[in-house]
């Protein structure tokens, strides 16, 4: 099973949006409303920032948002802020209790 | 508050074993669902492994027949028992706390992550 597809970077100025996308199949992001969200700073954890889709955990700012269109969901992030600068995954149940991650994208902020 | 240490990482030779323990503290894993999840060096994350609070345990096809998920519920700890290591197993592992709605939905905390390094 090949993971998701995202973009390898994407970058903006500080207080601009940019949105990461996320593209699987119909037997993962495009069969369930299971998509999350995790940013990771260099040598750190992942940290979860959107799930079921467009849930955000207490504590992540509003400024960050999730949707899905068929097989492809999205991450945005608005009024970029220098701390957004990160990698961003995407992740998906899979069926038959796996889930599987995009490749990671890695957000610069100018 | 909720913590998770991961412990047991190191250097193995091809072929070796290596136990992870995942010590958790403010929830109790029996009544939780655990993962693991690696990153090799440089590359992204991938799934490796999921245990239910009924016990039963899925895999990723990449270990699957050499890696074992399991518990202590007394020292309220995680592992995961690598056999037959591989070049490829090579990773950052990190244990997540998962949450289940109808099915494995997402990971909520995760741990500092414990490096594997499989080379002879």
């Amino acid at each position: 099973q090949s993971a998701l597809t995202q973009p390898a970077s994407v970058s903006g100025s500080p207080g601009q949006s940019i949105t990461i996308s996320c593209t699987g199949t119909s037997s993962d992001v495009g069969s369930y409303n299971l998509v999350s969200w995790y940013q990771q700073h260099p040598g750190k954890a992942p940290k979860l920032m959107i799930y079921e889709v467009t849930k955000r955990p207490s504590g992540v700012s509003d400024r960050f948002s999730g949707s899905k269109s068929g097989n492809t969901a999205s991450l945005t992030i608005s009024g970029l802020q220098a701390e957004d600068e990160a990698e961003y995954y995407c992740c998906s149940y899979a069926g038959r209790s796996t889930s599987i991650f995009g490749g990671g994208t890695k957000l610069t902020v100018l | 508050e909720v913590q998770l240490v991961e412990t047991g990482g190191g250097l193995i030779q091809p072929g070796g074993s290596l136990r992870l323990s995942c010590a958790a503290s403010g929830f109790t894993v029996n009544s939780n669902y655990m993962s693991w999840v690696r990153q090799p060096p440089g590359k992204g994350l991938e799934w490796v492994s999921v245990i239910y609070k009924d016990d039963r345990t899925y895999y990723a096809d990449s270990v699957k027949g050499r890696f074992t998920i399991s518990r202590d519920n007394s020292k309220n700890t995680l592992y995961l028992q690598m056999n037959t290591l591989r070049a490829e197993d090579t990773a950052v592992y990190y244990c997540a706390r998962t949450i289940f709605g109808v099915v494995p939905s997402y990971f909520d905390y995760w741990g500092q992550g414990i490096l594997v390094t499989v080379s002879s």
